[in-house]
């Protein structure tokens, strides 16, 4: 059975930063593409960022470049999403997924993030 | 990128099948056969419905079907059910700098 579960999230002060974890198990983690999605409280879903198999390209939505960086360490079958600078408005539920044909076909629980002095 | 348009909500009685609707351009919806589905449970993870316009994946229900014309993409539930009510969400690949982009969601009320 694929299992996605998250950690790391929390309260944190806006400028502050946070690392979000995704461990794997249940399938193949390093012949999969992985995003991050966040759900923002009563709000609609926002792919975040993206990483392929080997970690060689990364891409992200625009609000979040130069502050988050994903990664992935295939032998721990682990996603990351280090988030600098964080801002009120990344308050949100994020999830990690495993992205195949452009869709994300397994999603973790999700874990929570607020943003708030 | 502005998220894709899908009516706030959409609601049927057991037994009849209604259509969502999920609105686009031509950089995302009407350029690429990448347009996913998702179903959302409050409190719960998103669920993968379709993919690839049309695709269903393994285990979800084949009452669930997918479609897609112009800049338009469709969902269709057929004999609706009471475990159906939830909120949808489309997403579609996009040519922008967002890569994907995903929809404003539909709440379906089973009446």
């Amino acid at each position: 059975e694929v299992q996605l579960v998250e950690s790391g999230g929390g309260l944190v002060q806006p400028g502050g930063s946070l690392r979000l974890s995704c461990a794997a198990s249940g399938f193949t983690f390093s012949t999969h593409w992985m995003s991050w999605v966040r759900q923002a409280p009563g709000k609609g879903l926002e792919w975040v960022a993206n990483i392929n198999q080997d970690g060689s390209e990364k891409y992200y939505v625009d609000s979040v470049k130069g502050r988050f960086t994903i990664s992935r360490d295939n032998a721990e079958n682990s996603l990351y999403l280090l988030m600098n600078y964080l801002r009120v408005e990344d308050t949100a539920v994020y999830y990690c997924a495993s992205w195949t044909y452009h869709s994300g076909d397994h999603w973790g629980q999700g874990t929570v993030v607020t943003v708030s002095s | 990128q502005s998220a894709l348009t899908q009516p706030a909500s959409v609601s049927g009685s057991p037994g009849q099948s209604i259509t969502l609707s999920c609105t686009g351009t031509s950089s995302d919806v009407g350029g690429y056969n990448y347009v996913s589905w998702y179903q959302q449970h409050p409190g719960k993870a998103p669920k993968l419905m379709i993919y690839g316009v049309s695709n269903r994946p393994s285990g979800v229900s084949n009452r669930f079907s997918g479609s897609k014309s112009g800049n338009t993409a469709s969902l269709t539930i057929s004999g609706l059910q009471a475990e159906d009510e939830a909120d949808y969400y489309c997403s579609s690949f996009t040519r922008s700098s967002t890569f994907y982009v995903f929809g404003t969601g539909t709440k379906v009320t089973v009446l």
